[in-house]
């Protein structure tokens, strides 16, 4: 079945550095991927989407960039800031199953920003 | 920002009690979800509904769920016996369709059985 690992658990930064967090996902399909991110206290909130049309996304300051060879697709952002620190998970849509739309989610990167 | 509406917040169950919680859509999405999301962040999709049908749902929702979206009414999810590994942040989202849609969520209802 489909599956989506992210290996990084936690990812401790302090402002101004560069966050990368990698994904790497296994289907049978042609996946629409995202990047979800979830605050304390709240649900899943869409950071961006990326297809295998158009290998990149970018949102927020936030870019996604996809690569169909490593089956990878990850998140970065240049200059992080303290109200960056969540939780970042990445998905993908499934399309098996008879369409139904259901998410797939890694495991999550929690992201603690420090001043 | 998402306008997906769930209640209660928390609930607290004993074993083997009935759990039951609610989820208002975005107006105009047909589409809704609940995913289960337990203590170590790992998300599980339970069913989802267009319209007032099933679209999906795993093993466990069948046995152990009673779900449904009436028409104007809110969608529920309810587990009839509670058992201590439920214990877990139910989330429900929305969409426009199962396609290339956004699926926005709602905060979630928190579920602790004693």
């Amino acid at each position: 079945g489909d599956s989506v690992i992210q290996m990084q658990g936690q990812v401790t930064l302090s402002e101004n550095d560069f966050l990368f967090i990698n994904c790497t996902y296994s289907t049978t399909g042609y996946p629409t991927l995202f990047w979800y991110v979830q605050y304390s206290g709240e649900g899943p909130q869409l950071l961006l989407q990326v297809t295998t049309a158009n290998n990149k996304g970018s949102s927020r300051g936030f870019e996604a960039t996809y690569d169909k060879g490593t089956t990878s697709f990850h998140l970065q952002k240049t200059s992080v800031q303290e109200i960056d620190s969540a939780v970042y998970y990445c998905a993908m849509r499934d399309w098996t199953g008879g369409l139904s739309g259901k998410l797939t989610f890694g495991e999550g990167t929690q992201v603690t920003v420090i001043s | 920002n998402s306008k997906v509406i769930q209640t209660p917040r928390y609930l607290v169950k004993g074993q083997g009690q009935k759990a039951k919680m609610r989820c208002i859509p975005e107006k105009g999405h047909p589409v809704v979800f609940w995913y289960q999301q337990n203590k170590n962040n790992e998300f599980k999709f339970l069913i989802n509904f267009q319209n007032q049908e099933v679209l999906q749902q795993i093993d466990m929702t069948e046995k152990r769920f009673s779900a449904e979206c009436p028409s104007n009414s809110p969608c529920s999810l309810e587990i009839q016996s509670s058992e201590a590994g439920d214990s877990a942040l139910y989330l429900c989202a929305s969409s426009l369709g199962t396609g290339d849609y956004e699926q926005y969520f709602g905060p979630g209802t928190r579920l602790t059985v004693l």
